[in-house]
């Protein structure tokens, strides 16, 4: 099966620009994430979706960043403007809908290769 | 979720056994033990979880201590290609919240 696909993979920009990460992720998984990578830590959630609404935005900086995801399944991450912090690998993830028993057993995330964000 | 820790660093030869350790000493009844792994520019991946038993799949096997405070996630031949950074996650399984990653360990497998 197609795994998570993310565009673009490298972007730079400078400061105070805008800029967007694409997502779609794999058929029929109901459960969207976005995460932050800065470079030497661990992958930080920034918003979590689950259909087309937001289950968990509580770590997005909202004055800057925004999500949505139209229809429950690709989505698009914005950053408006850019600051030099916002440097890191931005990753989406996503999961089977929860409930079902036996995909809930699991609960296994799946991840794409991520979006490389330089702001200079 | 109950917090991890993990060594930083480990090295370990080609074709011998990587044991990646992880502390999990305030690990609730209900938690599962995840364990993913990065490899350099890519997202991570998942690899293997259990609750008390030991755990084995195609990629890895996995030990829990008795008293579910511990665990040891072992590669048991590894390969240059499992040069990674490796994630040790406790969580209840039916929780659909994010995954609480901490920094890790980098295993770096040499020839």
């Amino acid at each position: 099966e197609a795994g998570v696909a993310q565009s673009p993979r490298y972007k730079i920009i400078e400061k105070r620009q805008s800029v967007a990460f694409w997502c779609n992720p794999i058929s029929g998984h109901a459960t969207l994430y976005w995460y932050q990578q800065i470079l030497g830590q661990g992958p930080k959630l920034l918003i979590q979706f689950q259909n087309n609404g937001v289950v968990d935005d509580s770590q997005l900086p909202k004055d800057r960043f925004s999500a949505e995801r139209l229809k429950g399944v690709d989505s698009t991450l914005k950053i408006q403007p850019a600051k030099l912090e916002d440097s890191a690998v931005y990753l989406c993830a996503s999961s089977p809908l929860q409930g079902l028993a036996g995909v809930r057993a699991k609960n296994i995330q799946y991840f794409g290769a991520g979006t490389r964000l330089s702001v200079l | 979720d109950a917090k991890t820790t993990q060594p930083p660093s480990m090295d370990c030869a080609e074709g011998r056994a990587a044991n990646l350790p992880c502390n999990h000493s305030t690990i609730s009844g209900n938690e599962y033990v995840y364990w993913y792994r990065q490899i350099h520019s890519q997202g991570p991946q998942y690899i293997i979880h259990g609750l008390k038993n030991n755990e084995t799949n195609e990629m890895a096997s996995l030990i829990i201590t008795e008293d579910r405070k511990s665990s040891t996630l072992i590669l048991p031949h590894a390969t240059l290609r499992d040069t990674a950074v490796y994630y040790c996650i406790v969580r209840v399984t039916n929780s659909g919240y994010a995954l609480n990653f901490g920094k890790g360990t980098s295993l770096l497998v040499t020839p």
